[in-house]
């Protein structure tokens, strides 16, 4: 059964980098053609979708957030990552990692991020 | 302010039918990509509910359905009971992107 779970920094400075991970088990991101994803939800609003990378490394970005935002892949780990730069209150939410195939369809149980001094 | 508009609030009567719509544009809905509707019950993460615009994975009750046409997408939710309370959102493309609708938070009165 695969899963995903978050780890990182739950509070970080305003300006400062927001870093996340996500590991996988119960499948190897290297094998298939999957978006390993990463979705945010600020307190008492939506779903905003930050990006993707493929297993290769490559992906897209929010527009958003394209400026400030990396997400890579370790295979070797089974991990895949996040980085948010210049953080600022507006990033706090509830950051969710999830694989996506024919939709969304496993998720992380997500880790709340505040972005405070 | 969400790529796809969703109302912010329904509700429903246990046994009734519900839906819930989402509108979207020529870039993403209405070029066609694949619309796909998520359940968030409170305090947790969302679940896929319907994928394909009207596929439901395993364990999803039949109660759930979906439909397409032209810019719109809906989810329509049949005798309403009281664990369908929850935060429903849909999903489609623009290009390579993702893009969420506002959500809707469904009320079983």
């Amino acid at each position: 059964q695969l899963q995903l779970q978050e780890s990182g920094s739950g509070l970080v400075r305003p300006s400062q980098t927001l870093s996340l991970t996500c590991t996988v088990s119960g499948v190897s991101i290297g094998s298939g053609p999957h978006c390993w994803t990463w979705i945010r939800q600020p307190p008492g609003r939506g779903l905003e979708w930050i990006g993707f990378v493929y297993h290769t490394g490559s992906g897209y970005y929010n527009p958003s957030l394209k400026s400030r935002v990396t997400i890579s892949v370790d295979k070797s780990t089974n991990q895949f990552s996040l980085t948010l730069h210049s953080v600022t209150a507006a990033d706090t939410a509830v950051y969710y990692c999830a694989r996506e195939d024919s939709g969304i369809d496993y998720w992380g149980q997500g880790t709340q991020v505040t972005v405070s001094s | 302010q969400s790529v796809l508009t969703q109302p912010p609030s329904v509700s429903g009567a246990p046994g009734q039918r519900v839906t819930i719509s989402c509108t979207g544009s020529s870039s993403n809905i209405g070029s066609g990509y694949d619309v796909h509707w998520y359940q968030q019950l409170p305090g947790t993460a969302p679940k896929l509910l319907l994928y394909g615009t009207n596929n439901r994975p395993s364990g999803v009750p039949d109660r759930f359905s979906a439909s397409k046409s032209g810019t719109s997408a809906s989810l329509a939710i049949t005798g309403l009971q009281a664990e369908d309370e929850a935060d429903y959102y849909c999903q489609s493309y623009d290009t390579s992107l993702r893009v969420f609708g506002g959500g809707t938070k469904l009320t079983v009165l």
